[in-house]
């Protein structure tokens, strides 16, 4: 089966602290993407960074990195200096070949950074 | 204009109404998407279309009917909802077979069934 799993319901944290959003996937397809998405309050998904199966280094977008840990099926997102405009949910996603290309979502993570 | 743009943004209609969801793509992607979001719950992929063709339904009740006349334009025809269908509902555009696409969202329509 494929799965992606988010543990973290909601985190606080505060301001300009790093934060580390969970997420770790289920895939017996050795191909697959991996993405993270930012959904403010407004409702729109703004894409935040990709990370393929067969990449040698960790995706680095800005202020976001992705630590990706293979063997462990981990793909973790790390936002440095956190920011207020940074509360929002946040979605980790997956796309492989046997789930013909179709995104499979976690729960999400619903992050609120505090002053 | 550029993106993905859904209209409208909010919409309140009656369990014996009909109504349609507008979504419109300025990218040049040859797939589009419908999807359901409820609070509290995993996004739920309801429709896709890969070049004009509906390639994917994933058990949706026939009260929601999508329509995609063209490569930029989708549409989901409502009728005869129920309180439970009350969501946010998304429409997003990527370029299809390709594992390292990221999918463009519109700001969805925050739907309520009363």
């Amino acid at each position: 089966a494929q799965k992606i799993t988010q543990t973290q319901p909601g985190m606080f944290v505060q301001e300009k602290e790093a934060v580390t959003l969970d997420c770790t996937y289920d895939t017996s397809d050795p191909s697959y993407g991996l993405f993270w998405y930012k959904q403010p309050s407004s409702g729109e998904m703004i894409f935040l960074i990709y990370q393929g199966s067969y990449d040698q280094q960790n995706a680095t977008e800005g202020r976001y990195s992705l630590n990706f840990q293979k063997a462990r099926k981990s793909a973790n997102l790390v936002i440095s200096a956190s920011q207020l405009g940074d509360s929002a949910m946040y979605f980790c996603a997956m796309r492989t070949r046997d789930s013909n290309y179709q995104l499979i979502w976690g729960a999400g993570t619903k992050l609120i950074i505090k002053p | 204009e550029t993106g993905v743009t859904q209209t409208p943004r909010h919409l309140v209609m009656g369990m014996t109404n009909k109504k349609s969801l507008k979504c419109e793509q300025h990218l040049g992607h040859n797939a589009m998407y419908w999807y359901k979001q409820s609070a509290k719950k995993p996004l739920e992929l309801m429709f896709v279309y890969s070049l004009e063709e509906r390639v994917e339904n994933n058990s949706v009740p026939s009260r929601f009917s999508p329509e995609c006349p063209n490569s930029s334009h989708l549409f989901l025809h409502l009728h005869t909802l129920q309180p439970e269908d009350s969501a946010l509902y998304l429409c997003a555009s990527s370029q299809s077979g390709q594992l390292n696409t990221e999918a463009f969202f519109g700001q969805g329509t925050r739907l309520t069934v009363v």
